[in-house]
């Protein structure tokens, strides 16, 4: 059983566009997360959610949208993508808080080209 | 800024081998927490430590951590060749909200 999954796995896009991936989590976690990891392999994170709340949003341009709409899914919507915006997407999901263990996806690559 | 340093950024080893990557870090913690990263696949947590605790076990692995010289050190021991995959540290705490990686060390066992 998938525990975190991401729809789609690969997604390649024209600047411009605007899409979204999906994360669903089957753990009955609390808190959900979205990282950035770009091709030096540094993972960052962009957003987090506890029980559909915003509780970080790091400095991340505004054609970011995150949307959780239950506490099982955060999906991530990107308006007007920008070739910087190539990068490995990340969903994670921890019980308790972003102190404790998180469960991650297995990735969305998106490129634009 | 980033908070945990990962040292060496790479490492080759054979088989059987053990293999000891090091993370330091610059403001208290909570925790640190090392992941592993497959090539093409997603973090996979390893083990947790507190802040209270020195070292940890868990299978081939033990960790340890220093808070006096902010430092921690993850050990392999007996490696295989599907050990092969990136390393990293994490941190959380102070005022540090969200969980903050390193940017990882590369092992590579060979057979």
């Amino acid at each position: 059983d998938t525990a975190v999954s991401q729809t789609p796995k690969y997604l390649v896009t024209q600047m411009g566009n605007d899409k979204s991936i999906k994360c669903e989590q089957n753990l009955g976690h609390d808190t959900m997360y979205w990282y950035k990891q770009d091709s030096k392999k540094f993972l960052k994170i962009m957003f987090s959610y506890n029980n559909k709340e915003l509780i970080i949003n790091e400095t991340v341009p505004n054609r970011f949208s995150p949307k959780s709409p239950d506490k099982a899914h955060l999906n991530l919507h990107i308006n007007s993508l920008e070739l910087g915006d190539s990068a490995v997407y990340f969903c994670a999901s921890s019980q308790g808080g972003v102190q404790e263990t998180q469960y991650f996806g297995p990735g969305t690559r998106l490129l634009v080209l | 800024s980033q908070q945990g340093e990962e040292d060496p950024q790479a490492l080759s080893i054979q088989e059987g081998e053990n293999a000891t990557m090091n993370c330091s870090y610059k403001t208290s913690i909570n925790n640190l927490q090392w992941y592993r990263q497959n090539s093409g696949r997603g973090l996979v947590h390893l083990i947790l430590i507190r802040s209270n605790e020195r070292e940890k076990h868990s299978g081939r692995l033990r960790v340890t951590l220093d808070t006096s010289k902010k430092s921690s050190s993850l050990l392999i021991t007996a490696s295989r060749a599907a050990d092969t995959a990136s390393y990293f540290c994490a941190t959380i705490g102070g005022s540090n909200y969200k969980l903050t990686f390193g940017k990882g060390t590369l092992l590579t066992v060979n057979p």
